[in-house]
């Protein structure tokens, strides 16, 4: 079955520094993928998505280009804030599966030290 | 916009006892709601897809009689949780689909279940 794996948190740094997440996925077909941010309290919101092979995402200075030979859609930001500290998942959804359904690996927690 | 709200956003209840949690998208007519359960330090996991004015497709190894979803409305979808034991103790998180739109979901807040 379809499955994304992400690196293990929790990860800690410091303000202004460069972040990479890991993500690599398995899957079937040609999915879309996504990255989620869960702020302390609040619900998941979509960060960035790319819907098919060297597309690349991007949102509020994170970055994430779709990889189809090495599947993978890393997340990148140059200088993190500390404002960026949550809870991040990567995904995959197929577009011809109805309901679009959502496959998520495990979330990578950030914290942005002053 | 596009906000989903969840109630409670904190439940205790006694091992046997059944429990209710309400979803609601706020401002948005939602064609799909999602249910799915989140045990620490693990992923989201999915357990069940709802249609309004349908039945919900649930994911292979969740319960149906146990884990009661009802999609009445466009707007509002409710799990019960009948007969809790201790180990259905976890966090329930619900998404939406707007009408219309096809791969985002909204999320809400979600809900933290403990049954002692």
């Amino acid at each position: 079955g379809d499955s994304v794996t992400q690196m293990e948190g929790p990860v800690t740094l410091s303000e202004e520094a460069f972040l990479t997440i890991n993500c690599t996925y398995t899957a079937t077909g040609y999915p879309s993928l996504f990255w989620y941010v869960q702020y302390p309290g609040e619900g998941l919101q979509l960060l960035l998505k790319a819907t098919k092979a060297d597309d690349k995402g991007s949102n509020k200075g994170f970055e994430a280009t779709y990889r189809k030979e090495t599947t993978s859609f890393h997340l990148e930001k140059g200088s993190v804030q500390v404002s960026d500290s949550a809870v991040y998942f990567c995904a995959l959804s197929y577009s011809g599966a109805g309901s679009y359904q959502l496959t998520f690996g495990k979330g990578t927690k950030l914290s942005v030290i002053p | 916009g596009a906000v989903v709200s969840q109630h409670p956003s904190w439940v205790i209840c006694k091992s046997g006892t059944s429990v209710k949690i309400e979803c609601r998208s706020l401002d948005f007519q939602a064609t799909t709601m999602f249910w799915y359960r989140q045990f620490p330090k693990q992923s989201l996991m999915l357990m069940a897809t709802s249609n309004e004015g349908s039945k919900a497709t649930y994911e292979q190894g969740v319960e149906k009689d146990k884990f009661l979803i009802n999609h009445a409305s466009l707007t509002l979808s409710t799990l019960t949780v009948t007969s809790a034991h201790p180990e259905d103790s976890s966090f329930y998180i619900c998404s939406a689909r707007e009408v219309g739109r096809s791969y985002e979901q909204y999320f809400g807040p979600g809900t933290r279940l403990t049954v002692t």
